[in-house]
């Protein structure tokens, strides 16, 4: 089955710097890789996604990018805000799969430090 | 709200008893998922419904363990003879599935303590 792996587990930055967090996966049929954010005590919200035909995809100040020959995917965060301080999750999944189950990463404490 | 929502949103009871969750997915998505996510990691996947059928069972999910959708609306999911090992929050997904979309919108979760 699909292995996610993320690092690091924990990540401090001040006010306006950039974030990276990098995530990894086993399956190479995976084709659709997910962001969450997950406040504490709150539901995780997606806040993008990417697939398998693209190498980066920017939504305001996230990006995230992919390299499906490395099996690694990215998330970017620039001028980041105290707002940014969440749990992030990435995840994997395959449309070839019948479930299309997620297999989530383990989690990034992010905390940004006004 | 058109979101997911969950019922009830804390759960404590004792070992040995058997508590019932339920969720309400967005209105006319087709899957639903069920995850169990405990402190510190991600989301794991028990089981998913395309409507009413239960097609898919992780190995997490043991036989005190079931589910159902009967009207291909809401689910629930039953753990009887609790033990504290399901001490966790479950979290219920929906998602529509067609013209390639995979995008699961999650529901606020149902928190379980097992005294």
């Amino acid at each position: 089955g699909e292995n996610v792996e993320q690092h690091p587990s924990t990540l401090s930055v001040q006010e306006g710097d950039s974030a990276v967090i990098k995530c990894t996966y086993s399956d190479s049929a995976s084709n659709y890789f997910p962001w969450y954010k997950q406040e504490l005590g709150k539901r995780p919200q997606l806040i993008i996604d990417i697939r398998s035909n693209v190498g980066e995809k920017k939504d305001q100040r996230i990006a995230v990018t992919l390299n499906k020959t490395a099996k690694h995917f990215s998330l970017h965060i620039t001028e980041t805000q105290p707002e940014d301080s969440a749990v992030y999750f990435c995840a994997a999944t395959s449309s070839v799969r019948s479930a299309r189950q997620l297999t989530f990463g383990s989690g990034t404490q992010l905390t940004v430090l006004p | 709200d058109t979101g997911v929502s969950q019922d009830p949103r804390h759960k404590i009871t004792k070992r040995g008893q058997n508590v019932t969750f339920r969720c309400d997915p967005i209105s006319e998505h087709n899957r639903l998922y069920w995850y169990r996510q405990t402190l510190g990691q991600g989301p794991e996947f028990l089981t998913y419904f395309q409507n009413e059928a239960q097609l898919e069972k992780s190995r997490l999910l043991s036989d005190r363990f079931s589910a159902e959708r009967p009207k291909g609306s809401f689910s629930t999911l039953e753990i009887q003879r609790t033990e504290q090992g399901d001490s966790a929050m479950y979290l219920c997904a929906s998602s529509l599935v067609g013209g390639g979309a995979n995008e699961q919108f999650f529901g606020p979760g149902t928190r379980l303590t097992v005294l």
